[in-house]
This record gives C-alpha cells, sequence and structure tokens, in this order.
C-alpha cells in the first residue's frame, strides 16, 4: 500500500497562510499526489492533485519535492471554514489509501 | 448536476444480520469506490468498480462484497454483520477509472450494528 505520513495537528491563526507538510518517500512514478479535507459530519471533499510539478487552483498550492518524496499544501489565508481534517493520498490506478490527516484548527 | 446521493443515511441492525448500502454516483462517472471510516482505523479502502468490474480490493473479509450495475449505480453487501462493521460507509464517484480523477464523496451511510 502506498503510504503517507503527516502531522496528527497543526494550528494557524485566521488569515495566515497555512503550510500543510506530507512524506510519501514510497512514491512510485506513476502515483498522483492527492489532498482532500473532511470537514465534521461530512464525507472528504477534493482540495487539489498533483504529479510532478507544482500546482494552483482557487482553494490551495500544492508544492512537490524535486524527488517526489514529499509534498506540501498551502493554503494562502486561513478561514475558520478551513478547520478540518487534511489527508494527503497516494494515487494509483483510482485507489486512494488514506492515511490519519492532519487536524486543522484554526484561531480567530 | 446532483452529487452523489448514498441511501439509506441511518441504518440498525443486530450481529449476524446482513445488510446492503446503494450509492448512485454523479451522472456520467462510471467508477465508484467504498471506504469504511471509523474512529479507530481512520478512512479504509474497500473496493472499486468501474464498468460494472471490481478493479480494485483492499483488506476486508469476504463478508464484504459490492457489485455496479449498467448505470453505474453501485451496491455494496455486508453479510453476518460483526459489532466491529459499526461505521460510516462512504461511497465515491469518479468519471473513470485514472489516477488523477478527483473523486466526489458522498454523506455517507451510519452503520450501527447492536
Amino acid at each position: 500500500d502506498a503510504k503517507t505520513t503527516q502531522p496528527n495537528s497543526m494550528e494557524s491563526n485566521e488569515e495566515e497562510p497555512v503550510h500543510l507538510p506530507c512524506n510519501h518517500s514510497t512514491i512510485s512514478g506513476t502515483d498522483y499526489i492527492h489532498w482532500y479535507r473532511q470537514l465534521p459530519s461530512q464525507g472528504p471533499e477534493y482540495v487539489i492533485h498533483g504529479l510532478t510539478s507544482n500546482v494552483n487552483n482557487r482553494m490551495a498550492s500544492l508544492a512537490i519535492a524535486e524527488d517526489r518524496k514529499s509534498s506540501t499544501l498551502i493554503l494562502h489565508r486561513a478561514t475558520l471554514r478551513d478547520a478540518a481534517v487534511y489527508y494527503c493520498i497516494l494515487n494509483t490506478g483510482n485507489q486512494f489509501y488514506f492515511g490519519t490527516g492532519t487536524s486543522l484548527t484554526v484561531i480567530p | 448536476k446532483a452529487g452523489v446521493t448514498q441511501t439509506p443515511r441511518y441504518l440498525i441492525k443486530t450481529r449476524g444480520q446482513q445488510v446492503t448500502l446503494s450509492c448512485s454516483p454523479i451522472s456520467g462517472h462510471r467508477s465508484v469506490s467504498w471506504y469504511q471510516q471509523t474512529p479507530g482505523q481512520g478512512l479504509q479502502f474497500l473496493f472499486e468498480y468501474f464498468s460494472e468490474t471490481q478493479r480494485n480490493k483492499g483488506n476486508f473479509p469476504g463478508r464484504f462484497s459490492g457489485r455496479q450495475f449498467s448505470n453505474s449505480r453501485s451496491e455494496m453487501n455486508v453479510s453476518t454483520l460483526e459489532l466491529g462493521d459499526s461505521a460510516l460507509y462512504l461511497c465515491a464517484s469518479s468519471l473513470a477509472h485514472e489516477p488523477y480523477n478527483e473523486q466526489f464523496f458522498g454523506p455517507g451511510t451510519r452503520l450501527t450494528v447492536l
């Protein structure tokens, strides 16, 4: 199984940038890096994904290390609505293996 | 566009019974994946169906099974329920069976086994 390692929890002040790290040292060449988040009492929702290059979308940015063994999800300005559990996932052939995720607390 | 729907939303069963959960994917999506979420084990992958064929399977006993119909709707079945099967069962759909496809999750079915 493709494995990822994330810190259990992180805190951020509202309107500050947040960098959520993920290690995936066993990544293979065909694995895509996906990030999802889960708000309380909801199913996970897509945040961003990438293969080799850094990616940006309206929600976040994804910075991928050159050796692809780690990545960082960047929320540019944290809001209270961003408080959630963030999962970093390696996807080969549409098979997701979720790690324990990082619980993000946003402090007003 | 309607999202992923799962029925029922809540279910209570007793040990030894069997249960069937249903998932309707987003229109046009051909891949459906199932996950089990518990406080102790987190989110675990059960299986994925694409074009009515099981493409991937997680590490669950044979009591857990599923199928997909020609309209991409999917069902999962758990036979001989155990207390440990109490969990939130999530279904996710995606356009195709590709590693770059985004998965859209439903709200889940909360199963309680007494």
